[in-house]
This record gives structure tokens, C-alpha cells and sequence, in this order.
């Protein structure tokens, strides 16, 4: 079965410090791949996207994340994070034979940033 | 602020009552999705629409239904609620880009079942 797994439920960070968040799918093809941000009381925000090309995607305030199709995962980093960043993230995966809009969504990892 | 509009943004009511929920997508996007986003379940896709018609289904109960208006906005009925349909409903909407969509969430209405 298809599905996203963020392996981090809650992690705390120290404001300043670097951050990697997991994500590992399972898929019979390589799907589109999402990152969202939702903080509290919000909605989803994308933070960036992997379509194809380049494994190094570029996102919003400060994101990136890579892919890499041997290990099936879609790790989002920060090098530097700030309080702001606080908020829960989510991994998404989509097929391609829906052109990305069916969205299978990982449990979530809830960020803390220590101060 | 993604463009998507969600009415209303919380709402009350009781047991076996129906509601609607609506949604404006983006101006310019022809596809509408709708979410559930529960404690139990997380994030689960309900439905799609696009430019009118019902392209992919997902975890929607049969109580639930929706519909895409000519003017492209959605409505999300949900009918003989349950106290488990307490829950965030996300509507979104989607751009073709490149090779794939990019889909925008609204902010979500709020429903609690008492």
C-alpha cells in the first residue's frame, strides 16, 4: 500500500541549531514529493516540491530538502533554525498518473524550538 | 495567504444534522480537492474536482458529498453527522505547472460535532 512515513512524531530544537526532518515512502514509482508546514490554528503552507530534475529542491524560509530515490526519502533541512519555525511538518506524496493532486500525507512531525 | 477561500471558519453543531462547507479556489484554478484533518485519521484526501466533474475519489464516507459550480467554487456536504466528522476540512486548489500540480490549501473550517 502506498503510504509516508515521518518516523520524528515531536522534536525540540535549539533556536540557532540545524534541522533535518525524515520522510521515507513507500510507492510502486517515484511520486511527486511535498513538504508542508502548518502552524497553529493555520492552514497548510507548501514549503517546496520535487517534480523531477535536480534532487536538491529549494523551498520557502530557508528550506531545503533531497531526494533520493535509493532510499525512498524526502528529508527536509534547516541549517539554521529560528523561533518562528515552530510548527508542525508535513510530508506528501502524490501520483503521477493524477498529476499530483491526490495527496497521501505523512502523521506529522510537531517542531519545538528551544530558545 | 494562498488564495484559497474557506466558509465558515468554525462551526457547532449537533448530532445528526447536516452542514456545508465552501470553498473558493484560486482565481485561475480549475481543480478543487478536499480534506479531512482528524486526530485519529491525520491528513486524508476526500475528493477532487475538476472544472465541474469528479476526478478522484478517496476516503469519503457516503454521508458526505460535494460538487464544483460552474464558477468553480465547492461545496463540501456533510450529512447525519457523527461525532467522529468533528474534524479540520481543507480545501485546496491546484495550478498545472511544469510536469506536475502544485496544490494551495485554504485555512480550513472547523467542525465540532456535540
Amino acid at each position: 500500500a502506498q503510504s509516508v512515513t515521518q518516523p520524528d512524531i515531536h522534536i525540540t530544537v535549539s533556536e540557532g541549531a540545524s534541522l533535518e526532518l525524515r520522510c521515507n515512502y513507500s510507492y510502486g514509482a517515484t511520486p511527486y514529493l511535498f513538504w508542508y508546514v502548518q502552524s497553529p490554528g493555520q492552514g497548510l503552507q507548501l514549503l517546496l516540491k520535487y517534480f523531477s530534475g535536480d534532487t536538491l529542491v529549494q523551498g520557502i524560509k530557508g528550506f531545503e530538502a533531497e531526494f533520493k530515490r535509493s532510499q525512498s526519502s524526502f528529508n527536509l533541512r534547516k541549517p539554521s533554525v529560528h523561533w518562528s519555525d515552530a510548527a508542525e511538518y508535513f510530508c506528501a506524496v502524490a501520483p503521477r498518473d493524477n498529476q499530483g493532486g491526490k495527496l497521501i500525507f505523512g502523521q506529522g512531525t510537531e517542531l519545538s524550538v528551544k530558545p | 495567504d494562498s488564495g484559497v477561500t474557506q466558509t465558515p471558519k468554525h462551526l457547532i453543531t449537533a448530532t445528526g444534522q447536516r452542514v456545508t462547507l465552501r470553498c473558493s479556489p484560486r482565481s485561475g484554478d480549475l481543480s478543487v480537492y478536499w480534506y479531512q484533518q482528524s486526530l485519529d485519521q491525520g491528513l486524508q484526501f476526500l475528493i477532487q474536482y475538476y472544472n465541474g466533474e469528479e476526478r478522484a475519489k478517496g476516503n469519503i464516507l457516503e454521508r458526505f458529498s460535494a460538487q464544483q459550480f460552474p464558477d468553480l467554487h465547492s461545496e463540501l456536504n456533510l450529512s447525519s453527522l457523527e461525532l467522529g466528522d468533528s474534524a479540520l476540512y481543507f480545501c485546496a486548489s491546484s495550478v498545472r505547472d511544469l510536469s506536475g500540480n502544485t496544490i494551495y490549501f485554504g485555512e480550513g473550517s472547523w467542525l465540532t460535532v456535540v
